[in-house]
Formats: structure tokens, C-alpha cells, sequence
């Protein structure tokens, strides 16, 4: 399987509900990134997490890293409609030496009205 | 400009022919990526370029592909010889810093290709 798996692999809520995506990854990582991508359009950086941090924040945007595990999982709180769309995290590694992050094949967030 | 532009924003071929793809980073982003997304799917690393140094070009799927960046600034993608199973959305992004593993990336609308 890929470094850097999402799941679910679908979710659907409604609005104002929270929303939890996880993501496994298989080697060691300097940092690990969540994207989003709405329908027809190129990726959106949400925000980035590094390896020695354990949590972070950004709006209603709550990222977990477990490096023991080797996972992560985002929070979006009171999701609105805007919020559908694809959720990618990515790693780089440590151990390839590969520079180029490696994204998963996402989780598709539907959020209804 | 303000952001990473790539074209043609979409391209049908017939299977068989070469096509071009156009990527203009970010000014004075040094690292410049291309992927490759398959219809809801994830992405497919391609290709990796940063400043002078040899692109990491482990990525590519065989030798029809091929990539270049002049100046270290625009890059093209080409697919020589395309084949259906080359369709998908390809997509360039680019980063600040030389700093490895680190930083966010800014990705472009995508080129979406279709072969016939």
C-alpha cells in the first residue's frame, strides 16, 4: 500500500457536524501536510504539522501526528457546505531520502446543507 | 505572477501523437514538482526539479515521459507517443525554500489530458 493512506475513503455529514479524517504513512517523516481539493481544481495547503509536534490548530482545522503509530488524523469542527471536498495528507520520508511528497489517495468529504 | 500557472488547462489528443504541458511556477520558487492524478484518485509523483541541481526523475512511468525546466523557471512535460492510459489531470506545483521536507506547496489549476 501507498505511504500516506487516507480513511475513510468517503464521508458524509451534515453541517455543523465535525469531521474526521485519518491518515497512516509507513516511514519516518520531517513533517506531514493536509490538502484540500475541490472538484476540477488543483490542491490547497491547510496546514502542516512537523515530525516533534504532536498537535495543531489552525481555525476550525485540528491536526493530530502520532509518530509512534505512524498517524494522523484532521478535525474540521462545525463543517459547513463549503467545506465538500477531497482531503489529502502528504509525507515526505526519511528513510528513501525522496524529496518529493507522497499523497494519498484522499477523503472524499460531502457536507449536506 | 500571483500564482502557478499551467497550460493548456485542457487537452485532447489522438493515441499516439506528442503533447506538450506548460508549467510557470511561482517567481523565485526554487523547487518545482509535476503530478499526475488519475479520476478520483491520489497523486502520482512525476518528477522533481530544484535549482541546478539533477532533477529527481524517479517518478516517471517510462521513457515517453520526459521533462525539462529552463532558466529554473518554466517547465515542460512532455508525453511522446501518448496512450490511453495516459489520461489524467497532470499538475505543478511549486516551493519556496531548498529546505528538504519542509514548506507547503502551491499547485497550479492542473493540465487535464485526454487520448483518444
Amino acid at each position: 500500500s501507498q505511504q500516506g493512506e487516507e480513511d475513510p475513503q468517503a464521508l458524509s455529514i451534515q453541517e455543523g457536524e465535525n469531521a474526521t479524517m485519518n491518515c497512516s504513512y509507513k516511514t519516518s517523516i520531517n513533517n506531514l501536510q493536509w490538502y484540500r481539493q475541490n472538484s476540477g481544481r488543483g490542491l490547497v495547503h491547510l496546514i502542516l504539522i512537523r515530525s516533534n509536534e504532536r498537535e495543531k490548530h489552525s481555525g476550525r482545522l485540528r491536526v493530530t501526528l502520532d509518530t509512534s503509530k505512524k498517524s494522523s488524523s484532521l478535525l474540521i469542527t462545525a463543517s459547513r457546505a463549503a467545506d465538500t471536498a477531497s482531503y489529502f495528507c502528504a509525507t515526505d520520508s526519511l528513510d528513501t531520502g525522496r524529496r518529493a511528497l507522497t499523497f494519498g489517495s484522499g477523503t472524499r468529504l460531502q457536507v449536506q446543507p | 505572477g500571483a500564482g502557478v500557472s499551467q497550460s493548456p488547462s485542457n487537452k485532447v489528443t489522438e493515441k499516439g501523437k506528442d503533447v506538450e504541458l506548460r508549467c510557470d511556477p511561482i517567481s523565485g520558487h526554487t523547487a518545482l514538482y509535476w503530478y499526475r492524478q488519475s479520476l478520483g484518485q491520489g497523486l502520482e509523483f512525476l518528477i522533481y526539479f530544484q535549482g541546478n541541481s539533477a532533477p529527481d526523475k524517479s517518478g516517471l512511468p517510462s521513457d515517453r515521459f520526459s521533462a525539462e525546466r529552463t532558466g529554473g523557471s518554466v517547465s515542460t512535460l512532455t508525453i511522446q507517443r501518448t496512450q490511453q492510459e495516459d489520461s489524467a489531470v497532470y499538475l505543478c506545483a511549486s516551493i519556496r525554500g531548498a529546505v528538504y521536507g519542509a514548506g507547503e506547496l502551491f499547485f497550479g489549476e492542473g493540465s487535464r489530458l485526454t487520448v483518444l
